[in-house]
């Protein structure tokens, strides 16, 4: 199956850092979206984004497809950013399903 | 905006005994799925479900778990013996179609068999 690969596993920043989380994915996608999962467990659906760049608020996601990685940037980090951030990707179309990765353990300090 | 709901938001049960998980898609989607995630792990796939019937499941989905839509709305996911590893957040999920569209996800249900 295909594979997802996410760096770095743990980031610690001091409030207000900017940051980057790489997503590498090992095969063509028609389904890519980030996710951050908060401290009660939920998953907050942040971007849907197979290709291209975009932007909410402090947050924003560029996706090239062809070279299968995507990026996800948070800029003046906040306490309330802490989670996990999960990357996951889905191959085929059709009835395809989400392969998520290990994702990226973050802890933003006051 | 419209969301997926589940409940409980936690279950706990007896190894061996029944649970069924719940969820509420979406209205007017159309594919629905579920996924788990063992504390301190990444979310796995599970199921999905469309035009009434299992489309795809992964190794996970043995004999012990089963789903269904019983109307109009509700998507269940049954699990008849639970194991001490079934133990784990579930989720569930719609699209309104395949491959072109956002997987929104529910708040999830942790299940926690002792």
């Amino acid at each position: 199956g295909i594979q997802v690969e996410q760096s770095p596993p743990d980031l610690i920043l001091q409030e207000g850092a900017n940051s980057t989380l790489r997503c590498n994915f090992s095969d063509s996608v028609n389904n890519l979206q980030w996710f951050h999962q908060n401290p009660w467990g939920q998953l907050i659906n942040l971007f849907y984004i197979p290709s291209g760049t975009k932007q909410n608020g402090r947050l924003s996601a560029t996706t090239v497809a062809t070279e299968r990685y995507s990026l996800l940037y948070i800029s003046s980090s906040q306490t309330t950013d802490s989670g996990v951030y999960f990357c996951a990707v889905e191959r085929d179309s059709g009835y395809s399903t989400l392969t998520f990765g290990k994702g990226t353990m973050l802890l933003v300090s006051p | 905006e419209p969301e997926v709901t589940q409940t409980p938001s936690h279950q706990v049960t007896q190894m061996g005994q029944e649970v069924i998980l719940r969820c509420v898609p979406i209205s007017n989607h159309l594919y629905f799925y579920w996924y788990r995630q063992i504390l301190g792990q990444k979310v796995e796939f599970l199921v999905s479900f469309y035009n009434n019937e299992i489309s795809e499941k992964s190794e996970i989905f043995d004999d012990q778990f089963s789903v269904e839509r019983p109307d109009g709305s509700n998507f269940t996911l049954k699990i008849r013996s639970t194991k001490l590893e079934d133990s784990a957040m579930y989720f569930c999920a719609s699209r309104d179609r395949s491959s072109t569209d956002t997987q929104y996800f529910g708040p999830g249900t942790r299940l926690t068999v002792l």
